[in-house]
């Protein structure tokens, strides 16, 4: 059983396309998070959800929709893709948000294209 | 600002050797650091963590990090390097400050020749 899932894997895409990535996790946690992994590997925090509240919004474009139907999954609306936004997508939960020291569970990432 | 440095890009090993990989932080308060490996086309697993106590970490597949206050370092190591260990090395540290987070460095892709 996968932990963390994300769906697709791999998305190619047109510039001003909307796209949808889904993230489930099967571990009972509170709070979950997007990264953004770009080509040179840095990966940088984008959101945080906890029991479904927006937490963490870090000055990420308007065009990216964090949605959190309930605790179990977090997915990741883009509208009007640019160039800019091809990355590796991260999702992560983790069981506490006010818990420093709790580690983090990583999903295998959605490889984004942008064309 | 809270950072985490990796100044080692790329680091290229023969199998059985050791290995030492480093990171740097700037954190105000007590930090909590943790190493994640990223296998290729994989998500990040978590290797070892430290918050309080002994600093010295053991974590899983044979790595261990020790943990230098004074000079606010967070360094992973392993005694004898296996072809499996090719991978990508992060450090991380978590901020409580505000809302927590974790902040990463940039990475470090290990090579292991055979």
């Amino acid at each position: 059983d996968t932990a963390v899932s994300q769906t697709p894997k791999y998305l190619v895409t047109q510039m001003g396309n909307d796209k949808s990535i889904k993230c489930e996790q099967n571990l009972g946690h509170d709070t979950m998070y997007w990264y953004k992994q770009d080509s040179k590997k840095f990966l940088k925090i984008m959101f945080s959800y906890n029991n479904k509240e927006l937490i963490i919004n870090e000055t990420v474009p308007n065009r990216f929709s964090p949605k959190s139907p309930d605790k179990a999954h977090l997915n990741l609306h883009i509208n009007s893709l640019e160039l800019g936004d091809s990355a590796v997508y991260f999702c992560a939960s983790s069981p506490d948000l006010a818990g420093p020291q709790e580690t983090q569970y990583f999903g295998p990432g959605t490889r984004l294209l942008v064309l | 600002a809270q950072s985490v440095t990796q100044p080692d890009i790329h680091i290229t090993v023969s199998e059985g050797a050791s290995l030492e990989l480093r990171c740097n932080y700037s954190y105000g308060a007590t930090p909590y650091l943790f190493w994640y490996v990223q296998s290729p086309g994989q998500g990040l697993q978590l290797l070892l963590k430290y918050f309080s106590g002994d600093t010295l970490v053991q974590g899983i597949k044979g790595f261990e990090a020790e943990f230098k206050r004074s000079q606010s370092s967070f360094n992973l190591r392993k005694p004898s390097v296996h072809w499996s260990d090719a991978a990508e090395y992060f450090c991380a540290v978590g901020t409580t400050s505000g809302t927590y987070k974790y902040i990463f460095g940039t990475g470090t892709r290990l090579k292991v020749l055979a």
